[in-house]
């Protein structure tokens, strides 16, 4: 395994709520990404998080928000929930280092449904 | 025109089969490239990193031809347990993976 930890692995939610989906990063990784993979799809990247700080976003609106914390966790808050937004939302961690080898390990994913 | 495109599939082998996946990316300025396997329900995980010289893992080969923007993968010898959905990934600045829609193989006794 890799050692990419995710809460809750299921959630059930309302259009219009709100929801926090949180990951912890395999030891000694220092950055975290957020991918939302619908059904039938490949996974989306939302964002990436690097020592705290936003590193890139994708194509993901504003209610779509993250944080890191210093031990490199990170959480990904979704405000006024939609229809289309029940995916698996998938968390990776990485140590980037500048080789072409450089790849992210990815989490079992929290499965959520808006209803 | 999407950034990964992958072979439709499914792909339906029996054991013992050889089967190959193809992958082309509009984007010639990514870095690197991936295969990743990803199970009914499961997150995806690496198989293995593609380079241009090729490189092989067991009963697995990849390639990658920068000039066509092109990757591949090929499975000798279908085992059951091959089955799942693959991944084709490419990196272009170091941030985000971009994925493909995926591949689905189904291997059959």
């Amino acid at each position: 395994e890799t050692g990419v930890t995710q809460s809750p692995t299921h959630l059930i939610k309302t259009r219009g709520q709100q929801v926090t989906l949180r990951c912890s990063s395999q030891s000694g990784h220092n950055t975290v990404s957020w991918y939302q993979q619908a059904l039938g799809q490949g996974p989306q990247f939302i964002f990436q998080y690097y020592r705290e700080e936003e590193n890139g976003r994708g194509n993901f609106p504003p209610r779509f928000s993250g944080l890191q914390f210093p031990n490199y966790s990170s959480e990904l808050n979704v405000n006024a929930l939609e229809l289309d937004d029940s995916a698996l939302y998938l968390c990776a961690s990485s140590f980037p280092t500048g080789a072409l080898t450089d790849t992210q390990y990815f989490g079992p994913g929290t499965r959520l449904t808006v209803l | 025109r999407k950034e990964v495109e992958q072979d439709p599939g499914p792909f339906n082998v029996p054991e013992g089969a050889t089967v190959a996946f193809n992958c082309t990316y509009s984007n010639s300025a990514s870095q690197s490239f991936f295969w990743y396997r990803q199970d009914c329900r499961k997150e995806p995980k690496l198989l293995m990193s593609v380079y241009s010289s090729g490189n092989e893992d067991g009963r697995f080969t990849a390639q990658l031809n920068r000039a066509s923007q092109y990757i591949s993968l090929l499975i000798r010898d279908s085992k059951l347990s091959d089955s799942a959905t693959y991944l084709c990934v490419v990196n272009q600045a170091g941030t985000a993976l971009i994925f493909g829609k995926g591949t689905t193989l189904s291997v059959s006794s």
